[in-house]
């Protein structure tokens, strides 16, 4: 069975750095099957993809637009845990922020099958 | 980006009766198409995949349907535990989600 547990600060100062972890059991960061994923939630714009990182024989990351020149996502294998940073964080990048399992169906397409508990995180002074 | 827009965005019905959900793609996305169900202070669960696949212990009163641009999830009759925000996500081009319908009691 796949837990994931975050961790992190729910107070984060504007123009500093975000930083989450998420601890995965119950399977491998570097899994050749999965993608592991990061998510926020907002009520000014809902569900927002920010990005993956997955392992095929070398690392990957994808990020959305949105964020990409502002976000760092890493995997630590010793640990087996995924991590999350948003530089020169705003009060917009308030949200609850959710990591997420991404996994293979038949179709050959991903969804997301297991997710994190969430951390709320706000930007302000 | 691919767009997706859901109907109602507020579905006010009692427990036995069907519901409806709708969710429309800005442009095809084939059936690379997920339902969620989202519960208050809990994290999105995955109820359909591929547009009509139910996910892994997901009762047989949740069905998706639909192709292309767009897609249906219903719930044949509605139990307590049914009422929740939905949300429907593609992984036809990167990845977007819809901006949900909440089931509410009437």
């Amino acid at each position: 069975h796949v837990q994931l547990q975050q961790s992190g600060p729910g107070l984060v100062k504007p123009s500093q750095t975000l930083s989450l972890t998420c601890a995965i059991s119950g399977d491998s960061v570097s899994s050749n099957s999965a993608a592991w994923n990061w998510i926020r939630q907002s009520p000014s714009r809902g569900l927002e993809w920010l990005g993956r990182t997955y392992y095929r024989s070398k690392w990957y990351n994808d990020y959305a637009v949105s964020v990409t020149s502002r976000i760092t996502i890493s995997a630590d294998t010793s640990k087996n845990q995924l991590s999350l940073q948003v530089n020169s964080v705003t009060p917009e990048d308030t949200a609850v922020y959710y990591c997420a399992r991404e996994n293979g169906y038949s179709s050959g397409q991903y969804y997301f099958d297991y997710w994190g508990q969430g951390t709320l995180v706000t930007v302000s002074s | 980006e691919v767009v997706l827009t859901q109907s109602p965005a507020t579905l006010s019905l009692s427990p036995g009766e069907r519901a409806t959900l709708s969710c429309r793609a800005s442009q095809s996305v084939s059936t690379y198409l997920a339902w969620y169900q989202q519960k208050p202070g809990q994290a999105p669960r995955l109820l359909i995949y591929d547009a009509s696949n139910r996910a892994t212990g997901i009762p047989a009163r949740f069905s998706g349907s639909g192709s292309g641009t767009d897609f249906t999830l219903t719930i044949s009759s509605l139990e307590p535990e049914d009422f929740a925000v939905y949300y429907c996500q593609q992984r036809s081009y990167w990845l977007t989600f819809g901006g949900g319908t909440k089931v509410e009691i009437k």
